[in-house]
Parts: C-alpha cells; sequence; structure tokens
C-alpha cells in the first residue's frame, strides 16, 4: 500500500539556519505531494504541494521537488525563524477519490 | 470565513460513558474526514464520507461510529469510551477534484482524555 517516510525528529536550529526535513514515498502510480504544517494548538494546514515528476512547490520561503527517480519530496528552507517551530508532515494522495496518507511528522524548534 | 470547526475543544470522559464530537464545514465540500493523531505516530484515518448519506471506515474504525446526513455536518460518535482512544481528533474536508490535488482542510481539533 502507500506509505510516507518521514526523518526521525526532533529537529532544533538556530535562527538563520538551513532546514532540510527527508521525505520519501511509497505509491502505485502517479502520486500528488503534499506538506503540511501544524502550530500549536492548531489544526494542520496546507504548506505546499506538488502534483508531478520535477514540481517544485513553494510557500513561505519553503520549497520541496518532487522526485520520481529518488521518491522523495524533502523540505527545504533557506534560513529559518523562530516562527516556522512546528510539527511538519509530509503526505500523498494516490489517485482523485483516494485518501490523504500521511508521515509520522516531525517536531521543528528554532531557536532565537 | 469559518472553514472547518470542531467543537468541543477538549473533553474527559470516564471509560464506558459515550460523547458525539461535532464537526461542521461551511465550504459546501463533498469530502469529509476523521483522523485522529497520537505521538509520534502521525495521522490515522477513522473514517471519511464522500457526501451526504456515504460514509466508509478507514485504518481505525473501531470503536466509532460516524453518520453524515448533511454535506455541512459529520459527527463522530463513541458509544463506549475507552482509554485507548485518548488522542487528539482533527475532522477535515476536502472537494474531490479532477485530480488528486485537492487539499484538505482542517478544524482545531478535539483533544479527548479517557480516564
Amino acid at each position: 500500500g502507500d506509505s510516507v517516510t518521514q526523518m526521525e525528529g526532533p529537529v532544533t536550529l538556530s535562527e538563520e539556519a538551513f532546514l532540510t526535513i527527508n521525505c520519501t514515498y511509497t505509491a502505485t502510480g502517479y502520486p500528488s505531494l503534499f506538506w503540511y504544517v501544524q502550530y500549536p494548538g492548531e489544526g494542520l494546514q496546507l504548506l505546499l504541494k506538488a502534483t508531478k515528476a520535477d514540481d517544485k512547490g513553494s510557500n513561505k520561503g519553503f520549497e520541496a521537488t518532487y522526485r520520481k527517480e529518488t521518491t522523495s519530496f524533502h523540505l527545504e528552507k533557506g534560513s529559518v525563524q523562530v516562527s516556522d517551530s512546528a510539527v511538519y508532515f509530509c503526505a500523498l494522495r494516490a489517485g482523485a477519490n483516494s485518501k490523504l496518507t500521511f508521515g509520522k511528522g516531525i517536531t521543528l524548534s528554532v531557536r532565537p | 470565513n469559518a472553514g472547518v470547526t470542531q467543537t468541543p475543544k477538549f473533553r474527559i470522559l470516564k471509560i464506558g460513558q459515550s460523547m458525539t464530537l461535532q464537526c461542521t464545514q461551511d465550504m459546501n465540500h463533498n469530502y469529509m474526514y476523521w483522523y485522529r493523531q497520537d505521538p509520534g505516530m502521525g495521522l490515522k484515518l477513522i473514517y471519511y464520507s464522500v457526501g451526504a448519506g456515504i460514509t466508509d471506515k478507514g485504518e481505525v474504525p473501531n470503536g466509532y461510529n460516524v453518520s453524515r446526513s448533511t454535506t455541512e455536518d459529520f459527527p463522530l460518535r463513541l458509544e463506549l469510551a475507552a482509554p485507548s482512544q485518548t488522542s487528539v481528533y482533527f475532522c477535515a474536508s476536502s472537494t474531490p477534484g479532477a485530480q488528486s490535488n485537492s487539499p484538505l482542510h482542517f478544524g482545531n481539533g478535539t483533544r479527548l482524555t479517557v480516564t
């Protein structure tokens, strides 16, 4: 079945550091890929998405590129801020009427 | 613009009690979902619905029931609460779309403790 694997956390960085959060997936066909973010006390919200190979999703300084050859969708940001502290989930959706499959999530803490 | 609204935000239940978690959305979305979130485990799908009158089981449906009498509402029922149901519950909605890239819109969650 479909699955998403995220790197183990938590991750703690200093402000302005470079961020990479790894995500790999297993799916049949050509899934759409997503990154969701969950700020403390809130629900998840869509951060960015990509729907086909080599697409790059971007939002709020975050980027992720859909790599079909390595089945990966790593999240990157060049300079993190304290306000980026949150839990980040990688997810895939493998068909128009299929459900979203989530990774386990990773907690990011950014120190001033 | 309310989006997806869940009530209550917090609840403590005793073992064997029952309760209903409420979820309503004002975006006219056909698809609605219930997830539970446990520490270090990500989100697990409990039930989902593709439209009024239609519901289906997700990965972890045991101990729960749902109904979908209207497009807007998708309540989740716990009949006999057990400690294993201590979790944070999220309701979400989406449009079906012609492709698979429709994002989910989440509520702010209900934190449930069963003791």
